[in-house]
């Protein structure tokens, strides 16, 4: 059971936007920056959003990540059948000896 | 920049196990690596993490004591090892780079393609 909470998964159709929250506290999200990796299917984690806003060279613009307090949110916007993946936030966390933690997941699906 | 990781291993339980993560395009020493652990059709589980270059190691609570990290920085190269493995350990382990300047600006910018451990009598 992770300590940041997602939604376990969130649908929509082509072209439209989805947003998916990442929940914490005042010792992960509070106090540090949050990152989002995207999954495909089969695949490696890939970084989508790290310093909560920041896109690595290579992502698009439709991937947006924001952070307010103890909460997170990652949209994406202009929805395509090759988004559908699991998406996992990431923060540091004092609290924890290895100095971070993942999110649960969240499983976007492309009606 | 590049983590290649090492292959596919089966094995039964009681047996060791070492596997490794090897970097290239940047200075292996200088950044940490995590594993993280992904059992099938669950989430990411950060294991621990390790400088290369004083080998300094921290790992998840869940995780102490199960597994070792070490490191050589002579041939950028990590490694997560067993002692002695479970059915519990059957799942996908990733190495990722660190790319944070500190641990509050915290995000793996590269990850490895993953090794998948089964461990089965």
């Amino acid at each position: 059971q992770s300590v940041l909470t997602q939604p376990p998964s969130v649908s929509a159709a082509p072209g439209q936007t989805v947003t998916i929250s990442c929940s914490g506290s005042s010792s992960n999200i509070g106090s540090n920056y949050v990152s989002w990796y995207q999954q495909l299917p089969g695949t490696a984690p890939k970084l989508l959003i790290y310093d909560n806003n920041k896109r690595p060279s290579g992502i698009p613009d439709r991937f947006s990540g924001s952070k307010s307090d103890t909460s997170a949110t990652l949209d994406i916007t202009g929805l395509q059948t090759g988004d559908e993946a699991d998406y996992f936030c990431g923060t540091g966390d004092y609290s924890l000896s290895a100095g971070g933690v993942f999110g649960s997941g969240t499983k976007v699906t492309v009606l | 920049v590049q983590l290649e990781q090492s292959g596919a291993e089966v094995k039964k339980p009681g047996e060791s196990l070492k596997i490794s993560c090897t970097g290239s395009g940047y200075h292996f020493a200088d950044y940490w690596i995590g594993w993280v652990r992904q059992r099938a059709g669950k989430g990411l589980e950060l294991m621990g993490v390790i400088y290369p270059d004083d080998s300094d190691t921290r790992y998840s609570p869940s995780i102490q004591g199960q597994v070792t990290m070490s490191a050589d920085k002579t041939i950028r190269t990590a490694y997560l090892q067993w002692s002695s493995l479970k059915a519990s350990d059957t799942a996908m382990y990733y190495c990722a780079r660190f790319g944070g300047a500190r641990f509050g600006n915290w995000y793996f910018d590269f990850w490895g393609r993953g090794t998948l451990v089964t461990v089965s009598s």
